[in-house]
């Protein structure tokens, strides 16, 4: 079945970097186009970025942009997310999800488990 | 960017109860709008695109209303597993989500 499984959380201080992974199986990864959505514990869900199928296009939420790059290697099944100065605002349980189309159509459908990123002295 | 206001913030309703969730949009969102599921410690779970289409593997007794700036989650008849928070989600205008409503056990 389609499954994906994100890696790479963890704590980490401000102004760091970390990099996300989302394992992909069940599918063949340059079929989809991907976002990650974040959520703040005890809070509502966040978009943060999208690729499309091919990776020819990338586009970012204003709250990441600049410091977060999302990028993609269909060869490997494998999404990620790289994170660089990272404030402590972006503490979240980061998801991967697939669009339902290789051009994003916005829906996302199925997400990972999510992993934390915790941003904090 | 789009607001999406959702309501009530919470409801508490009984399993075999009709339930009815709404989200209104700041602005219109045509059709584009979506309600997701999501459970204590779980990813959330896509249960209606395009307004009212049904996603994949989702029971009928959940469907989806709405256009322009209203929209409606109706679950007709509530099974224990419905209790969790839903949250609407627009792609009119790059992806905002509403902040969620928790439906709870009465």
């Amino acid at each position: 079945q389609v499954q994906l499984v994100e890696s790479g959380g963890g704590v980490v201080q401000p102004g760091r970097s970390l990099r996300l992974s989302c394992a992909a199986s069940g599918f063949t990864l340059s079929s989809n186009g991907m976002h990650w959505v974040r959520q703040a514990p005890g809070k509502g869900l966040e978009w943060v970025a999208v690729i499309w199928y091919d990776g020819s296009h990338k586009y970012y939420a204003d709250s990441v942009k600049g410091r977060f790059t999302i990028s993609r290697d269909n060869s490997k099944n494998t999404l990620f997310l790289q994170m660089n100065s990272l404030r402590v605002e972006d503490t979240a349980v980061y998801y991967c999800a697939r669009d339902r189309k290789p051009v994003p159509t916005g829906w996302f459908d199925p997400w990972g488990q999510g992993t934390l990123v915790t941003v904090s002295s | 960017e789009i607001v999406l206001t959702q309501s009530p913030a919470i409801l508490s309703l009984s399993p075999g109860e009709r339930a009815t969730l709404s989200c209104r949009a700041s602005q219109s969102v045509s059709s584009y709008l979506a309600w997701y599921q999501q459970k204590p410690g779980q990813a959330p779970r896509l249960l209606i695109y395009d307004a009212s289409n049904r996603a994949t593997g989702i029971p009928a007794r959940f469907s989806g209303s709405g256009s322009g700036t209203d929209f409606t989650l109706t679950i007709s008849s509530l099974e224990p597993e419905d209790f969790a928070f839903y949250y609407c989600q627009q792609r009119s205008n790059w992806y905002t989500f509403g902040q969620g409503t928790k439906l709870e056990i009465k």
